[in-house]
Protein backbone atom coordinates (compact mmCIF):
# COMPACT_ATOMS: atom_id res chain seq x y z
CA UNK A 1 0.00 0.00 0.00
CA UNK A 2 1.25 3.51 -1.04
CA UNK A 3 1.54 5.57 2.14
CA UNK A 4 1.21 9.65 1.39
CA UNK A 5 2.56 11.77 3.63
CA UNK A 6 1.08 15.47 3.98
CA UNK A 7 3.56 18.38 4.88
CA UNK A 8 3.20 21.02 6.98
CA UNK A 9 0.31 19.56 8.95
CA UNK A 10 -1.22 23.27 9.61
CA UNK A 11 -0.27 26.11 7.66
CA UNK A 12 -1.40 29.58 9.67
CA UNK A 13 -1.70 32.17 6.69
CA UNK A 14 -3.87 35.32 5.92
CA UNK A 15 -6.25 36.10 3.03
CA UNK A 16 -4.35 36.98 0.06
CA UNK A 17 -1.36 34.94 1.10
CA UNK A 18 -0.01 32.27 -1.11
CA UNK A 19 -0.17 28.60 -0.03
CA UNK A 20 2.21 25.80 -1.16
CA UNK A 21 0.95 22.38 0.13
CA UNK A 22 3.27 19.26 -0.46
CA UNK A 23 2.11 15.28 -1.08
CA UNK A 24 4.79 12.91 -0.83
CA UNK A 25 4.67 9.41 -1.88
CA UNK A 26 6.16 6.33 -0.31
CA UNK A 27 6.77 5.07 -4.38
CA UNK A 28 6.18 6.46 -7.81
CA UNK A 29 2.47 7.21 -8.33
CA UNK A 30 3.31 8.85 -11.94
CA UNK A 31 1.34 11.63 -12.15
CA UNK A 32 -1.67 9.63 -10.58
CA UNK A 33 -2.31 11.92 -7.92
CA UNK A 34 -5.42 14.36 -6.85
CA UNK A 35 -6.38 16.90 -4.29
CA UNK A 36 -9.20 17.39 -1.91
CA UNK A 37 -10.35 20.18 0.01
CA UNK A 38 -12.25 19.65 2.75
CA UNK A 39 -14.50 22.03 4.78
CA UNK A 40 -15.61 21.27 8.69
CA UNK A 41 -19.10 19.63 8.67
CA UNK A 42 -19.01 19.25 5.07
CA UNK A 43 -17.64 16.43 2.09
CA UNK A 44 -14.74 16.63 0.70
CA UNK A 45 -14.47 18.50 -3.12
CA UNK A 46 -12.28 17.21 -5.73
CA UNK A 47 -9.70 20.16 -7.19
CA UNK A 48 -7.54 18.59 -8.91
CA UNK A 49 -6.64 15.14 -10.72
CA UNK A 50 -3.99 13.54 -12.38
CA UNK A 51 -2.29 16.88 -11.29
CA UNK A 52 -2.17 19.18 -12.81
CA UNK A 53 -5.95 18.65 -14.25
CA UNK A 54 -8.30 20.89 -12.25
CA UNK A 55 -11.67 19.38 -11.76
CA UNK A 56 -15.12 21.73 -13.13
CA UNK A 57 -15.54 24.67 -11.55
CA UNK A 58 -12.32 24.85 -9.44
CA UNK A 59 -10.80 28.78 -10.00
CA UNK A 60 -8.13 28.83 -11.11
CA UNK A 61 -6.13 30.16 -8.21
CA UNK A 62 -5.66 26.48 -7.67
CA UNK A 63 -2.49 24.74 -9.10
CA UNK A 64 -1.28 21.56 -8.95
CA UNK A 65 2.58 20.27 -10.11
CA UNK A 66 4.58 17.02 -9.48
CA UNK A 67 4.77 13.84 -10.61
CA UNK A 68 6.91 10.52 -9.20
CA UNK A 69 6.74 11.00 -5.52
CA UNK A 70 6.62 14.77 -4.94
CA UNK A 71 3.66 17.00 -5.73
CA UNK A 72 2.51 20.42 -4.42
CA UNK A 73 -0.96 22.15 -4.30
CA UNK A 74 -0.44 26.10 -4.60
CA UNK A 75 -3.20 28.66 -4.32
CA UNK A 76 -1.80 31.40 -5.54
CA UNK A 77 -3.89 34.13 -2.96
CA UNK A 78 -5.78 33.16 -0.53
CA UNK A 79 -9.77 33.37 -0.43
CA UNK A 80 -11.32 33.54 2.93
CA UNK A 81 -13.49 30.18 1.83
CA UNK A 82 -10.48 28.72 0.94
CA UNK A 83 -9.31 28.07 4.71
CA UNK A 84 -9.47 24.11 5.17
CA UNK A 85 -8.63 21.13 5.11
CA UNK A 86 -6.48 19.33 1.80
CA UNK A 87 -5.92 15.71 1.11
CA UNK A 88 -3.93 14.64 -1.28
CA UNK A 89 -4.78 10.90 -2.59
CA UNK A 90 -2.87 8.69 -5.21
CA UNK A 91 -4.76 6.17 -7.77
CA UNK A 92 -1.60 4.55 -8.87
CA UNK A 93 -1.92 1.40 -6.98
CA UNK A 94 -4.26 -0.61 -5.20
CA UNK A 95 -5.87 0.25 -3.06
CA UNK A 96 -6.57 4.02 -3.45
CA UNK A 97 -4.97 5.79 -0.46
CA UNK A 98 -5.40 9.34 0.68
CA UNK A 99 -2.60 11.59 2.86
CA UNK A 100 -3.58 12.73 6.44
CA UNK A 101 -4.04 16.27 5.12
CA UNK A 102 -2.71 19.55 5.66
CA UNK A 103 -5.11 22.19 7.35
CA UNK A 104 -4.80 25.82 6.13
CA UNK A 105 -6.05 28.16 9.13
CA UNK A 106 -6.10 31.55 9.85
CA UNK A 107 -2.85 33.50 11.22
CA UNK B 1 -28.10 19.34 -9.65
CA UNK B 2 -26.45 16.38 -9.05
CA UNK B 3 -26.66 14.86 -5.70
CA UNK B 4 -25.77 11.89 -3.21
CA UNK B 5 -27.98 11.32 -0.14
CA UNK B 6 -26.83 8.81 2.10
CA UNK B 7 -29.02 7.76 5.15
CA UNK B 8 -29.24 4.71 7.50
CA UNK B 9 -26.17 5.87 10.22
CA UNK B 10 -26.69 5.89 13.81
CA UNK B 11 -25.29 3.44 17.12
CA UNK B 12 -24.82 0.10 16.99
CA UNK B 13 -23.58 -2.23 19.01
CA UNK B 14 -20.27 -4.13 18.01
CA UNK B 15 -20.92 -7.38 16.34
CA UNK B 16 -23.79 -6.22 14.94
CA UNK B 17 -24.63 -5.45 11.33
CA UNK B 18 -26.20 -2.07 10.08
CA UNK B 19 -26.99 -0.93 6.19
CA UNK B 20 -26.22 1.92 4.28
CA UNK B 21 -27.92 3.79 2.39
CA UNK B 22 -26.85 6.82 -1.12
CA UNK B 23 -29.63 8.00 -3.18
CA UNK B 24 -28.49 9.34 -6.32
CA UNK B 25 -29.89 11.94 -8.56
CA UNK B 26 -29.37 14.62 -11.43
CA UNK B 27 -27.07 12.11 -13.12
CA UNK B 28 -27.36 8.93 -14.78
CA UNK B 29 -26.39 6.67 -11.68
CA UNK B 30 -26.18 3.67 -14.13
CA UNK B 31 -22.91 5.14 -16.24
CA UNK B 32 -20.28 5.26 -13.17
CA UNK B 33 -19.06 3.05 -10.72
CA UNK B 34 -19.89 4.54 -7.29
CA UNK B 35 -17.46 4.26 -3.91
CA UNK B 36 -17.77 4.47 -0.19
CA UNK B 37 -15.41 6.24 1.45
CA UNK B 38 -15.23 6.94 5.54
CA UNK B 39 -13.45 9.28 8.37
CA UNK B 40 -13.03 8.52 11.74
CA UNK B 41 -14.01 11.34 14.00
CA UNK B 42 -11.27 13.90 13.88
CA UNK B 43 -9.02 11.85 11.36
CA UNK B 44 -8.41 11.49 7.45
CA UNK B 45 -10.14 9.96 4.96
CA UNK B 46 -9.97 6.21 3.88
CA UNK B 47 -11.28 3.98 1.05
CA UNK B 48 -13.81 1.25 1.67
CA UNK B 49 -15.28 -0.11 -1.31
CA UNK B 50 -16.40 0.30 -5.03
CA UNK B 51 -19.05 -1.19 -7.21
CA UNK B 52 -18.46 -0.92 -11.52
CA UNK B 53 -21.45 0.92 -12.93
CA UNK B 54 -23.53 -2.33 -13.82
CA UNK B 55 -22.39 -3.83 -10.41
CA UNK B 56 -20.21 -6.87 -12.15
CA UNK B 57 -17.37 -5.86 -10.08
CA UNK B 58 -16.77 -5.13 -5.98
CA UNK B 59 -13.47 -4.07 -4.45
CA UNK B 60 -12.99 -3.71 -1.12
CA UNK B 61 -10.40 -2.25 1.43
CA UNK B 62 -8.44 -5.06 3.36
CA UNK B 63 -9.57 -3.50 6.59
CA UNK B 64 -13.49 -4.83 5.67
CA UNK B 65 -12.54 -7.30 3.59
CA UNK B 66 -15.76 -10.10 4.31
CA UNK B 67 -17.22 -8.06 6.80
CA UNK B 68 -19.11 -5.43 4.15
CA UNK B 69 -20.68 -5.66 1.26
CA UNK B 70 -21.35 -3.59 -1.78
CA UNK B 71 -24.19 -3.19 -3.95
CA UNK B 72 -26.27 -0.90 -5.92
CA UNK B 73 -29.78 -0.70 -7.88
CA UNK B 74 -29.79 0.28 -11.12
CA UNK B 75 -33.57 1.19 -11.57
CA UNK B 76 -33.73 2.86 -8.25
CA UNK B 77 -30.37 4.70 -8.49
CA UNK B 78 -29.15 3.21 -5.02
CA UNK B 79 -26.03 1.99 -3.36
CA UNK B 80 -26.08 -0.05 -0.40
CA UNK B 81 -23.26 -1.27 2.18
CA UNK B 82 -24.19 -3.98 4.22
CA UNK B 83 -22.02 -3.95 7.03
CA UNK B 84 -21.78 -6.76 9.70
CA UNK B 85 -19.69 -8.04 12.38
CA UNK B 86 -19.42 -4.28 13.50
CA UNK B 87 -16.04 -3.28 15.28
CA UNK B 88 -15.65 -0.32 16.89
CA UNK B 89 -13.14 0.52 14.76
CA UNK B 90 -16.06 1.26 12.00
CA UNK B 91 -17.12 4.19 13.48
CA UNK B 92 -16.77 7.41 11.15
CA UNK B 93 -18.52 9.08 8.42
CA UNK B 94 -19.40 7.30 5.77
CA UNK B 95 -19.89 8.83 2.54
CA UNK B 96 -21.03 7.70 -1.06
CA UNK B 97 -19.07 8.77 -3.91
CA UNK B 98 -19.37 9.38 -7.51
CA UNK B 99 -16.38 7.69 -9.90
CA UNK B 100 -14.86 9.93 -11.56
CA UNK B 101 -14.75 8.19 -14.69
CA UNK B 102 -17.62 7.00 -17.21
CA UNK B 103 -18.14 3.57 -17.94
CA UNK B 104 -14.73 2.87 -16.13
CA UNK B 105 -12.82 3.52 -12.97
CA UNK B 106 -11.21 5.99 -12.06
CA UNK B 107 -10.71 5.79 -8.57
CA UNK B 108 -10.86 9.73 -7.91
CA UNK B 109 -14.23 10.76 -6.36
CA UNK B 110 -16.09 13.72 -8.22
CA UNK B 111 -19.14 13.75 -6.44
CA UNK B 112 -20.01 12.95 -2.51
CA UNK B 113 -22.35 12.93 -0.65
CA UNK B 114 -23.13 14.82 2.94
CA UNK B 115 -22.25 11.18 4.77
CA UNK B 116 -24.09 9.18 7.48
CA UNK B 117 -22.47 8.53 10.74
CA UNK B 118 -22.13 5.10 12.49
CA UNK B 119 -21.16 4.90 15.77
CA UNK B 120 -20.30 1.44 17.08
CA UNK B 121 -19.99 1.25 20.48
CA UNK B 122 -21.93 -0.44 23.31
Amino acid sequence: EIVLTQSPATLSLSPGERATLSCRASQSVSRYLAWYQQKPGQAPRLLIYDAPNRATGIPARFSASGSGTDFTLTISSLEPEDFAVYYCQQRSNWPPTFGPGTKVDFK
Amino acid sequence: QVQLVESGGGVVQPGRSLTLSCAASGFTFSSYAMHWVRQAPGKGLEWVAVISHDGSKRYYADSVKGRFTISRDNSKNTLNVQMNSLRPEDTAVYYCARDGALLTYNYYMDVWGIGTAVTVSS
